[in-house]
Order: C-alpha cells, then structure tokens, then sequence
C-alpha cells in the first residue's frame, strides 16, 4: 500500500517568508508526528497530532511553527517568518496509535536564503 | 530526562567485516528501543524493535537484545555489506500511546569492497 508521502520534497524561500509543509499519512493511521532533522540538533520532534488534535506540541521551537490536521488525514506543518535556522529535513510519521511502529515519508528539505 | 546516547561515527569497514554500534538509553519506565536506518537519499526506514527486556529483534542480518540491566541496545552484524551503508539511529519510545520517538544523533557507516 501507499507510504507517508511528503510535498513539496524540496523547499527553497527566502528569510522572512511563510513556508507550507504537506504530509499525507497511511490510510488508517489516526497518530501522525512532525520531526525536524537538521545537522546541529539531529532528529528533534516537533508535534503530534491525535486524529485532528494536538496533545502534544512540546517540541516546536518557536509560535512562528503551527501545524494543523484536518479530517484527520492530511497535515500541514506551516512556518511563518522563516529564518535561516529553520533550513532542515522535515519528517512525517504516522501509526496507528496503539501501535508503537511509525513509518516515515521521505521527508520536506528546506532551505532558508 | 529521557534520552538516547549512541557512538559517534563514522564507522568505516571493509566488506564481511563485523559491526558493533553502541546505544544506550536513560528512561522513565520501560520503554521500547528501536533501530532506524536512513539510505542515501531515502527516508527513514525501521530496521528492527525490542519491546521488552531481553527481547532480540532482527532483520536483514542486523540484530540488536533489550538489555535492561545496562540500558543498552547494541546493533551488530555478523558480515557487513557494501549496501549497508547508510546512517543508522537508535530511538526510545516510552509506553504511552501516541509518544513520540526519541532519536540518537545517528551513525554514520561506510562499507567498502
């Protein structure tokens, strides 16, 4: 069946402006993460979404991160103002949410100018 | 606070060589361990997961034992390949449902012929 898909795989924008990440899950998985890998911090884990809750959004770095889920399918991760720290790999992943296993897509590469 | 402490790479072997890569964790509870790998230029990938002291768990040669007693979750391979080359992440989840991952800052591996 169809993985975690991400878009666009490759972002370049320039500092100060607004930046939309896609992920579409599994069909099924009702938990869905956000993870931020970059070279200086490794994999950091940003938000985790409930079917279209947030119960745990200890990990985005600033209120310049938001992320919304809506018909608890698709998720966007939006950064507003962005800076040249924020240039990273951002992951998705999703689970079914008693399960511990969560699979991975291939990741948003996002470069800040 | 919870967290994951694997070895700097890289590690560099020749082809049917031996691979250790050390990974040790501090944790409330009894978390489950799990291994990741990251080929070049895909996403990442489950190797293998232990979800319980003494559990080994295994895949494609890789093998890795829930050692409760050291916190630890050591990654071997008997004959390493040049395909194995990639980056490989230790990560703890704790026993709650919709916990995210907690990721070493990931090893490096380079298998030449």
């Amino acid at each position: 069946g169809a993985g975690v898909s991400q878009s666009p795989s490759n972002k370049v924008t320039e500092k100060g402006k607004d930046v939309e990440l896609r992920c579409d899950p599994i069909s099924g998985h009702t938990a869905l993460y956000w993870y931020r890998q970059s070279l200086g911090q490794g994999l950091e884990f940003l938000i985790y979404f409930q079917g279209n809750s947030a119960p745990d959004k200890s990990g985005l770095p600033s209120d310049r991160f938001s992320a919304e889920r809506t018909g608890g399918s698709v998720s966007t991760l939006t950064i507003q103002r962005t800076q040249q720290e924020d240039s990273a790999v951002y992951l998705c992943a999703s689970s079914l949410v008693y399960q511990e296993t969560q699979y991975f897509g291939p990741g948003t590469r996002l470069l800040v100018l | 606070g919870n967290s994951v402490t694997q070895m700097e790479g890289p590690v560099t072997l020749s082809e049917e060589a031996f691979l250790t890569i050390n990974c040790t964790y501090t944790a409330t509870g009894y978390p489950s361990l799990f291994w990741y790998v990251q080929y070049p230029g895909e996403g990442l990938q489950l190797l293998l997961k232990a979800t319980k002291a003494d559990d080994k768990g295994s895949n494609k040669g890789f093998e890795a034992t829930y050692r409760k007693e050291t916190t630890s979750f050591h990654l071997e391979k008997g004959s390493v390949q040049v395909s194995d080359s990639a980056v490989y992440f230790c990560a703890l989840r704790l026993n709650q449902a919709g916990t995210a991952l907690i990721f070493g800052k990931g090893t490096t591996l380079s298998v030449s012929s």
